[in-house]
Order: structure tokens, then C-alpha cells, then sequence
């Protein structure tokens, strides 16, 4: 099976704008769970999703936000940008939502 | 709220050592726990994982990891260290999707 899949690998934004992240899970599962992962904070839990409904969300502001297609794939959107977003943002699938499986990341790097 | 501590951030030994990475959790009700590795310029990969049973649990790569329910412990182990097994290692713990990680131990295995 192909793992879980993440695009754009790398990304550059401007403080202030805002960013969509994609996330292909595993065939075959239905969960999806967001992580940010910083040297200061380590890994931190963004939200998860399950069949399209949100089930769990972590402690992030409004300006995090997500949502799951009825295919399983996940985007993760973050609005107004500030430089203290810049992270690895990672993606986990399940089947669901216990043993987790994470891709390698996508890299934003807020200026 | 739960957490997870890894009791050490840093360790360094040498090739053919015992390695042993210690951590403990907060949790009152049933823990499903996990072990994940990142390798240098990888993405994060399951080790091994504990939901109930036998709480020695076996993983791959030769490690291994002992619950004690009266410790709140899942330490994680392997007889005898490799170069490759240079990398960081997180302890976690989920709750309805959430993966509660500890802030990772890094580990240099010299040659």
C-alpha cells in the first residue's frame, strides 16, 4: 500500500497570508489527524478527523482550521500567517484514528 | 489532562550498547501507548505500540518496550545498539485520535 501522502513538501509565505495543506491518507482509512511539530514545542496536536466530522480538535486558534472530502482526503488551512507558524506540519491516517500512520511533512516557512 | 515525559533529551553511547529510554505517563482510564521513530531526514515511523495484553511488547528493529501500570511507565528498550539507530524517539500516548507525545529523546549512537 502507498503510504500517506503530503503536498506541497516545502512552502514559502508571507506573514499575513494564508496557506492550504494536502494530505492523502492510506487507502482504506478513514481518520486523519494534523500535528505541528516545532524544535521548541515539539510534536503538538492540531485536529483529527474521521468521515468527515471533526472529532477531536487541539489547543490552536481560530485560524487553524481543516476539513475532510468523502474520499478521506484532509487539507488543513491556516489563515493570516504569523512567523511563529513556521513548522513541519504533519498528517497521520488511521483506520480509526489509534494506530497512526504520518507522512513525511510538509515544511512552512513563514517570512 | 494527560502528559508524557521522556526522561532524557539527549543520550550518547556507543555502538553494541543497551539502550533504555524511560517514560511516564498521566492518565487515569485505559492507555493505548506508542513508541515512534524519526531517522535523520524521515518521517516519523511506528516502533512499536501497547493496547492491552502482554505488556511486553515487541516492535521492529530489535526493540522492545515494557508497561507497568503501577509506574504509569512504557520504557522502551533494545539489547544492542546499531549506528542506525541514531535518531530521535517519541513516547505517546492517544485519546480519541489525539496522539500525546513527549518531547522526544534524542539518540547518537557512535561507532
Amino acid at each position: 500500500k502507498a503510504g500517506v501522502t503530503q503536498t506541497p513538501r516545502y512552502l514559502i509565505k508571507t506573514r499575513g497570508q494564508q496557506v492550504t495543506l494536502s494530505c492523502s491518507p492510506i487507502s482504506g482509512h478513514r481518520s486523519v489527524s494534523w500535528y505541528q511539530q516545532t524544535p521548541g514545542q515539539g510534536l503538538q496536536f492540531l485536529f483529527e478527523y474521521f468521515s468527515e466530522t471533526q472529532r477531536n480538535k487541539g489547543n490552536f486558534p481560530g485560524r487553524f482550521s481543516g476539513r475532510q472530502f468523502s474520499n478521506s482526503r484532509s487539507e488543513m488551512n491556516v489563515s493570516t500567517l504569523e512567523l511563529g507558524d513556521s513548522a513541519l506540519y504533519l498528517c497521520a491516517s488511521s483506520t480509526s484514528g489509534y494506530e497512526q500512520y504520518f507522512g513525511p511533512g510538509t515544511r512552512l516557512t513563514v517570512t | 489532562a494527560q502528559s508524557v515525559s521522556q526522561h532524557n533529551h539527549h543520550v550518547i553511547l556507543s555502538e553494541a550498547a543497551s539502550l533504555e529510554l524511560g517514560c511516564n505517563y498521566s492518565y487515569g482510564g485505559t492507555v493505548n501507548l506508542f513508541w515512534y521513530v524519526q531517522y535523520p531526514g524521515q518521517h516519523l515511523q511506528l516502533l512499536l505500540k501497547y493496547f492491552s495484553g502482554d505488556p511486553l511488547v515487541k516492535g521492529i528493529k530489535g526493540f522492545e518496550a515494557e508497561f507497568i501500570k503501577s509506574k504509569f511507565s512504557f520504557n522502551l528498550r533494545k539489547p544492542s545498539v546499531q549506528w542506525s539507530d541514531t535518531a530521535e524517539y517519541f513516547c505517546a500516548v492517544i485519546n480519541w485520535g489525539k496522539l500525546q507525545f513527549g518531547a522526544g529523546t534524542q539518540v547518537v549512537v557512535t561507532p
